[in-house]
Parts: structure tokens; C-alpha cells; sequence
């Protein structure tokens, strides 16, 4: 139990699209949900926290408009970078809150 | 002082060796503890997850919390190289608005055969 996926796993695009990532659980339904960033062999940086229904709360140094996050289901939170530049390439991280958290394989964004 | 302190390697050893793996932390107010292991380019997967101190086994895993010296450890019996990976130490003050992670900055386990 308690899997979460991410889609895509790996995404290539131009500087200046954005580019929307997907992040699911698949057996249990998340009220909270959490979006992370990790640059290599470094640890995870907590970017926001999702709720379903309501705004996420984007941690200090994190630009809202930058990284739109949607929590529109019990299942579902999407982060969608906008107008993304190379400096934008890391590996996301999403996580779903049951007991505790449960994290998706990641997605790799590289911005050329 | 960092919130959680983890050694972050590279740690070696041979394969059927008993691994231990520590963080200290200085906040009191955590009171959940978990580990991950996180292989590279994946995300990380729960391990351990505890809350109380004294140990929680589970198969070659054993977790062990000391809230006394603010100390939690993994212990890894006959270590496999698959067990080979970034092993990440957790903590949380609660739930509701507390429920965020701290994490430890990892460390990198290697299993030699």
C-alpha cells in the first residue's frame, strides 16, 4: 500500500514553456500533499505544501507564480513551472501524507 | 546548529556486514521519526517509521530512538549490495501544521560483494 506516482518521469523542454508534472496516489486518498526539489547529492528542499481544495503554502524563497500548484482532488496534485529557464533543471519529488509521508519516484526536468 | 545532523559518508563495507546509521537532532519538539532510502534518481522509500522510543524491527532493519539524548539510529543486519543507496534520517514535530519533515542530509551506503 500507500504508493504514489509521477508523471512524466523525465521531461526536456525549450526555455520559456512550462511544463506541468503529476503526482498521484494510487491507494489511498491525501489531503496533504508535498512538493519537493533536490539537486544532486544533496537533500530534498520542501518547495510547498498542496491541500486539497484550498492554496498551497509555498516555503521562503519559493516563487508562487512560478511554481502553480493544484490540488483539485484527493488524489491528484500537479506543479505546473511556468516560463521555465535552465536554472529550473533539478529532479521534483512529490509526496503524499498518510501516516506519514510517501514519496513519488520523481521527475527529472531538464530546460535547454 | 542544524535541526537533524547526519553524516553524510560515503560508507563502505562488505556484504554481510551490520550497518548503523545515526542522526542527532536538537529539537525537542519532534516527535515522529522515519527513515528513507533513496537509490539514485528515485525517489525516496519509507523504511522505518516510529514515534516512541526504544526499537522497531523489521526484517534486517531495526530503527532505534533515544529521545532522552535526541538520537535515532538504523541498524542493517547481513547487508546485501542491494541495500546499496543514500539512506535519509526523517523527523516530524506532529501532524495538522506541524507536519513537516526535517531531513538529515544522508548518507551514501555502499555494499561491497
Amino acid at each position: 500500500g500507500a504508493v504514489v506516482s509521477q508523471h512524466p518521469s523525465r521531461v526536456i523542454c525549450k526555455s520559456g514553456t512550462s511544463v506541468k508534472i503529476e503526482c498521484r496516489s494510487l491507494d489511498f486518498q491525501a489531503t496533504t500533499m508535498f512538493w519537493y526539489r533536490q539537486f544532486p547529492k544533496q537533500s530534498l528542499m520542501l518547495m510547498a505544501t498542496s491541500n486539497e481544495g484550498s492554496k498551497a503554502t509555498y516555503e521562503q524563497g519559493v516563487e508562487k507564480d512560478k511554481f502553480l500548484i493544484n490540488h483539485a482532488s484527493l488524489t491528484l496534485s500537479t506543479l505546473t513551472v511556468t516560463s521555465a529557464h535552465p536554472e529550473d533543471s533539478s529532479f521534483y519529488i512529490c509526496s503524499a501524507k498518510a501516516d506519514t509521508q510517501y514519496f513519488g519516484p520523481g521527475t527529472r526536468l531538464t530546460v535547454l | 546548529q542544524k535541526e537533524v545532523e547526519q553524516d553524510p559518508g560515503p560508507l563502505s563495507v562488505p556484504e554481510g556486514a551490520i550497518v548503523s546509521l545515526n542522526c542527532t537532532y536538537s529539537n525537542s519538539a519532534f516527535q515522529y521519526f522515519m527513515w528513507y532510502r533513496q537509490y539514485s534518481r528515485k525517489g525516496p522509500e519509507l523504511l522505518m517509521y516510529t514515534y516512541s522510543s526504544g526499537n522497531k524491527e523489521d526484517g534486517r532493519f531495526t530503527a532505534q530512538v533515544d529521545k532522552s539524548s535526541k538520537y535515532i539510529s538504523l541498524f542493517i543486519r547481513d547487508s546485501q549490495p542491494s541495500d546499496s543507496a543514500t539512506y535519509l534520517c526523517a523527523m516530524s514535530a506532529g501532524g495538522g501544521s506541524n507536519y513537516k519533515l526535517t531531513f538529515g542530509k544522508g548518507t551514501l551506503l555502499t555494499v561491497n560483494p
